[in-house]
């Protein structure tokens, strides 16, 4: 059980256009997801937090018009790249927990990452 | 707010030889978890082991043990009787029970030598 889902696992885009990536709980509801954005060699940056059927909360510099992040249901959010940009490039990886409320560990549970390339 | 530090960006062991991964965390919370989370080169996060701040004993999985140190505020990862797909950057993470978002370290890449 819990798995997370990611798509496209790769695109290639041009530069002006913009790219939304899918993360979906194949087999349990996420109150809560996570998108990360990562360079080679280096460690997850946590982007944004987002909770079903509100807004998302964007970490300190990440662009939330560029980053538009949706989450609808309990098992589905997606990250839009609007008017990608050869900077944007990266490694992009999105988490989710289930409902929390019990005292157990906050689990994240991570999808397999889409690898975004802007030409 | 929490910080993870790895001090070791790279590290090399030889098949069947044990390897320590050092942690440090600072955290003013008092209910708090540590990970430690495993990317190999397909770059999929695996959870590797997890330790409740409130429990006093180590955890432990197979082969992968932790030696949590709360006072010092460490947190280091043993891996036993390494096997070449043991090779993967490894994270040290943590998250406080009033928030969901984990704080990771910067990594340390593990290469396990035949």
């Amino acid at each position: 059980g819990a798995v997370v889902s990611q798509h496209p696992s790769w695109v290639i885009c041009k530069s002006g256009t913009s790219v939304k990536i899918e993360c979906r709980s194949l087999d349990f509801q996420a109150t809560t997801m996570f998108w990360y954005r990562q360079f080679p060699k280096q460690s997850l940056m946590l982007m944004a937090t987002s909770n079903e059927g509100s807004k998302a909360t964007y970490e300190q510099g990440v662009e939330k018009d560029k980053f538009l992040i949706n989450h609808a249901s309990l098992t589905l959010s997606t990250l839009t790249v609007t008017s990608a940009h050869p900077e944007d490039s990266s490694f992009y990886i999105c988490s989710a927990t289930r409902g929390g409320g019990e005292r157990s560990y906050n689990e994240q549970f991570f999808g397999p990452g889409t690898r975004l390339t802007v030409l | 707010a929490q910080t993870v530090t790895q001090s070791q960006p790279e590290m090399s062991v030889q098949e069947a030889e044990t390897v320590t991964l050092s942690c440090t965390y600072d955290t003013s919370e008092s209910n708090y978890y540590l990970f430690w989370y495993k990317q190999p080169p397909s770059r999929q996060m695996i959870l590797v082991i997890r330790q409740e701040a409130y429990k006093q004993q180590n955890a432990t999985e197979n082969r992968f043990s932790v030696n949590f140190q709360k006072a010092a505020k460490s947190f280091s990862l043993k891996i036993s009787d390494s096997q070449l797909g043991d090779t993967a950057m490894y994270f040290c993470a943590s998250v406080s029970g009033s928030a969901r978002q984990l704080t990771f370290g910067s990594g340390t890449q593990l290469t396990v030598l035949p």
